[in-house]
């Protein structure tokens, strides 16, 4: 089993719907993170997370909410799709080192 | 604020010797990373950089100069399989030293 699950791993919906990404890990990690990746523009941090009262904003949190519901859980919520929140998402958990592990990543297609 | 520069894309021949380079500037430098990305897969790490030098580990090596804010990647005796996008990623002290931040990746491309 992956040390960091993600689900959906695809998804395509609407414009104005509302979607929530999962993320589990069982590295028994603190810090947690949800990236979105679109092509030429790499991997960028939408919000991370050190601990279950901790949410900190990353370089493009508009249009996007997090939820951090237990050390090993933390999801990423979009209120109101639109269209150019079309992207790969992946969430990561690290414990302090820096390296980041990976979810295998949800793909996002918003119409 | 942080600013992360890598080549787009980079070509190479199977067996030979690539050298992929990031500079970057951040107000607070707190280690550098390298991860590699196969087409629709999760990104992987590769190296770590928090002082000057070179840190070798098998056909893979990075360089740092925090004075120069350059890095570069070494890929020795290229292999097809080495064909991905590789990240370059850098953080800083702000907030716990919990921001890690990614450059755009160069995709590389190994050739017969």
């Amino acid at each position: 089993d992956a040390d960091v699950t993600q689900t959906p791993r695809n998804r395509i919906t609407k414009t104005g719907k509302r979607i929530m990404l999962e993320c589990s890990q069982t590295k028994g990690h603190d810090r947690m993170y949800w990236y979105r990746q679109d092509p030429g523009l790499g991997l960028r941090l939408i919000y991370y997370s050190f601990d279950v009262k901790d949410i900190n904003k990353g370089e493009i949190s508009d249009g996007y909410s997090v939820s951090r519901q237990a050390q090993a859980k933390f999801s990423l919520s979009l209120e109101s799709a639109i269209p150019n929140q079309t992207a790969l998402y992946f969430c990561a958990t690290t414990s302090g080192t820096g390296e980041l592990f990976f979810g295998e990543g949800s793909r996002l297609t918003v119409l | 604020g942080q600013n992360i520069d890598q080549p787009t894309e980079m070509t190479a021949t199977e067996g030979a010797i690539v050298q992929i380079n990031c500079t970057y500037q951040t107000s607070g430098f707190n280690g550098l990373f390298w991860y590699q990305q196969h087409a629709g897969e999760a990104p992987t790490f590769l190296s770590y950089n928090v002082l000057d030098g070179l840190e070798e580990k098998g056909r893979f090596s990075s360089f740092l100069s925090r004075s120069k804010g350059y890095s570069y990647l070494l890929l020795k005796e290229l292999q097809m399989k080495d064909s991905a996008s590789y990240l370059c990623a850098v953080r800083d002290h702000s907030n716990q030293g919990g921001k890690l931040i990614f450059g755009q990746g160069t995709e590389l491309s190994v050739k017969p």
